[in-house]
């Protein structure tokens, strides 16, 4: 059954700084895998989405990774501003469903 | 650019009561799910809806659910008799392949349910 990770659960940092969300996951049989923004209390914004045979994705700010035989992700942000706040979640999909981690809550301090 | 929409935004229920939550996907989609969250917890998978039939369906989805697409928008999670368990944020999404590299999940904005 696959089992995905997010470390840290809850990250703080000071604005301009960079960071480094990570994700794992048990099974590395995945179609691709997704980074997503959640806000308090809202919906969910798809950020990054790497495909299974890829090795990185890129937007503006946000680089993401995968290395599939290992089972990891990671969420790079460069220079975090404080619009950046928000849980960030990872996703994999598996068998025409998502399969999510609990989330990163990321808080930038001004 | 196209969304995927919920109605209502928020629903309060007594246990016990019918609750229907409705969704309207992305209008070319032919996949549609619905995942909850409860709060605090991992968004969670319920049911996946192709062609007018369930595709796969997980543990959660019991026989107190039930999913439909009355017509040619809209596209229904309907829970019969509620509990206090149920209360979570529930997400409608939609996309327009499955188990496709490329293809992703577009999801709507979550109706929260509050059973009382």
């Amino acid at each position: 059954k696959q089992e995905v990770t997010q470390i840290p659960a809850a990250l703080s940092v000071p604005e301009g700084e960079n960071l480094v969300l990570n994700c794992s996951f048990t099974d590395s049989a995945i179609y691709n895998l997704q980074w997503f923004r959640q806000d308090p209390g809202k919906g969910l914004t798809s950020l990054l989405l790497i495909q299974s045979s890829q090795r990185e994705q890129t937007s503006g700010r946000l680089n993401a990774s995968l290395d599939k035989s290992s089972g990891r992700s990671t969420l790079y942000i460069a220079a975090s501003q404080p619009g950046d706040s928000a849980t960030y979640l990872c996703a994999v999909t598996q068998g025409g469903k998502l399969i999510f981690g609990q989330g990163t809550e990321l808080s930038v301090k001004p | 650019e196209p969304e995927v929409t919920q109605t209502p935004s928020h629903q309060v229920t007594q246990m016990g009561q019918e609750v229907i939550l409705r969704c309207v996907p992305i209008s070319n989609h032919l996949y549609f799910y619905w995942y909850r969250q409860i709060l605090g917890q991992k968004v969670e998978f319920l049911v996946s809806f192709y062609n007018n039939e369930i595709s796969e369906k997980s543990e959660i989805f019991d026989d107190q659910f039930s999913v439909e697409r009355p017509d040619g928008s809209n596209f229904t999670l309907k829970i019969r008799s509620t509990k206090l368990e149920d209360s979570a944020m529930y997400f409608c999404a939609s996309s327009a392949d499955r188990d496709s590299s490329v293809d992703t999940q577009y999801f709507g904005p979550g109706t929260r349910l509050t059973v009382l």
